[in-house]
């Protein structure tokens, strides 16, 4: 499969702890972007970057979360101290630059905190 | 602010009949419109773009600015078609999505 990774497909982890999820993106693709689901909803905004550089955060990525992309290629995004309400599905998608263009997904990080 | 509204969450119809899966948007610029749909244990992806006016597995969209509209249609419904259905909007670089539709396709 030569699209958008993600890992891990699943996690479960316990209140408090901090967790990393990782995306590939398609390779020749500078746009990355995070969005998070839950049940019932459509996936919401989190961030996104071109190559390395993060240009915009959704108000909904609290000052827990943070995302990096440090050489232009995949992407990792920490959640720390996690809490019940995190859990989520986590997607990343990737695009190139330009109007118009489409955005491919991953199968997504499902996040459970207990 | 850009926002996208898919009011009805489940849509049963039976194997051949019209689909229409309505969607509205609210956005001050000029609107990017997309569908995508995510079939059961699949990644979400594109099913089609206004700007490409094309039909895509028998489905339609037209853009209608004035009623700020995006509505998927399908004349016949094929079993295949049982899937969710998201509504997007790009602004601002990212993309906005509605809260979906379930779409069952009964045999």
């Amino acid at each position: 499969d030569t699209g958008v990774s993600q890992n891990p497909r699943h996690k479960i982890t316990k209140r408090g702890q901090n967790v990393t999820f990782r995306c590939d993106p398609i390779s020749e693709h500078n746009r990355l972007y995070w969005y998070r689901q839950t049940l019932g909803q459509g996936p919401e905004f989190l961030t996104y970057f071109q190559n390395e550089a993060q240009l915009e955060k959704s108000r909904l990525l609290s000052d827990r979360f943070s995302a990096e992309r440090p050489k232009g290629s995949f992407s990792t995004l920490e959640i720390q101290r996690t809490e019940q309400g995190d859990s989520a599905m986590y997607l990343c998608a990737s695009s190139l630059q330009g109007s118009a263009t489409e955005a491919f997904f991953g199968q997504g990080t499902r996040l459970t905190v207990v | 602010a850009q926002r996208v509204t898919q009011p009805e969450k489940l849509l049963s119809v039976f194997k051949g009949a019209p689909v229409e899966l309505k969607c509205n948007y609210s956005y001050s610029g000029s609107p990017e419109l997309f569908w995508y749909v995510q079939y059961s244990r699949q990644r979400l992806q594109l099913l089609l773009r206004h700007i490409s006016r094309e039909s895509i597995k028998g489905f339609t969209a037209d853009l209608n600015k004035g009623e700020t509209s995006f509505h998927l249609k399908k004349p016949f419904a094929q079993e295949e078609d049982s899937a969710m259905y998201y509504c997007a909007l790009r602004g601002n670089n990212r993309l906005a999505f509605g809260k979906g539709n379930q779409v069952v396709v009964i045999p």
